[in-house]
């Protein structure tokens, strides 16, 4: 089952601008991750965000959190042609019981060119 | 530290046969996820493993099955491979404790003929 749905699907800017991806999600999460994902290889962790935070900041990324609207973006200011991949939400389902079972979208494929 | 591996990188096999790929989790780690990734169904989880012992299931058939042992290294079998296993298999490892931070190897890309 998908749990959170990017977008837009596929992005594409200019060196230098600003990138903003969006997640919504449908159940109540403990946290929320996003991911990146170069040509069909392993992911990536960029950022965990957890549920009682609003926002968070890492270098050029910056994460935001709405529970009650069940959504979150991701900006990566001043893009660089390096940032092009596909970059993915992920929550976790289970948010009653120990474990992990990230449940993840289909993703955004930004493209950066110079 | 070194990061998570997946061996094989690349394999390909004829639809009927098995197939186990191997996970070698960060050190310290004790959980170890399993993911398939096709252009359909994007990332799927399989399951989770922490302590040698199956924590999670994701919705896949009994034919997809997994192991963990006292090293924290993982195995995932698939029994009589059809096409549609034709995948990239990605592990991921964690702490096993909240807030769950997974880490991912490069993946196992299975072609079934």
């Amino acid at each position: 089952s998908q749990q959170g749905e990017e977008d837009p699907q596929a992005l594409s800017i200019q060196e230098g601008e600003n990138a903003t991806m969006n997640c919504s999600y449908k159940t109540s999460i403990n946290n929320l991750q996003w991911y990146r994902q170069n040509s069909g290889r392993g992911l990536v962790h960029l950022i965990l965000i957890r549920s009682n935070e609003r926002e968070k900041h890492s270098g050029r990324l910056r994460v935001t959190l709405d529970t009650s609207k069940k959504s979150s973006s991701l900006l990566i200011t001043a893009s660089r042609a390096a940032d092009t991949a596909s970059y993915f939400c992920a929550t976790d389902e289970r948010y009653n019981q120990a474990g992990t079972a990230l449940i993840f979208g289909k993703g955004t494929t930004l493209s950066v060119s110079s | 530290k070194a990061g998570v591996t997946q061996t094989p990188r690349y394999l390909i096999k004829t639809r009927g046969q098995q197939v186990t790929l191997s996970c070698s989790p960060i050190s310290g780690h004790r959980s170890v996820s399993w993911y398939q990734q096709t252009p359909g169904q994007g990332l799927q989880f399989l399951f989770e493993y922490f302590s040698e012992t199956q924590r999670n299931k994701g919705n896949f058939p009994g034919r997809f099955s997994g192991r963990q042992f006292s090293n924290s290294r993982s195995e995932m079998n698939v029994s009589t491979l059809e096409l549609g296993d034709s995948a990239l298999y990605l592990c991921a490892s964690s702490l096993g404790q909240p807030p769950y931070e997974q880490y991912f190897g490069p993946g196992t890309r299975l072609t079934v003929t």
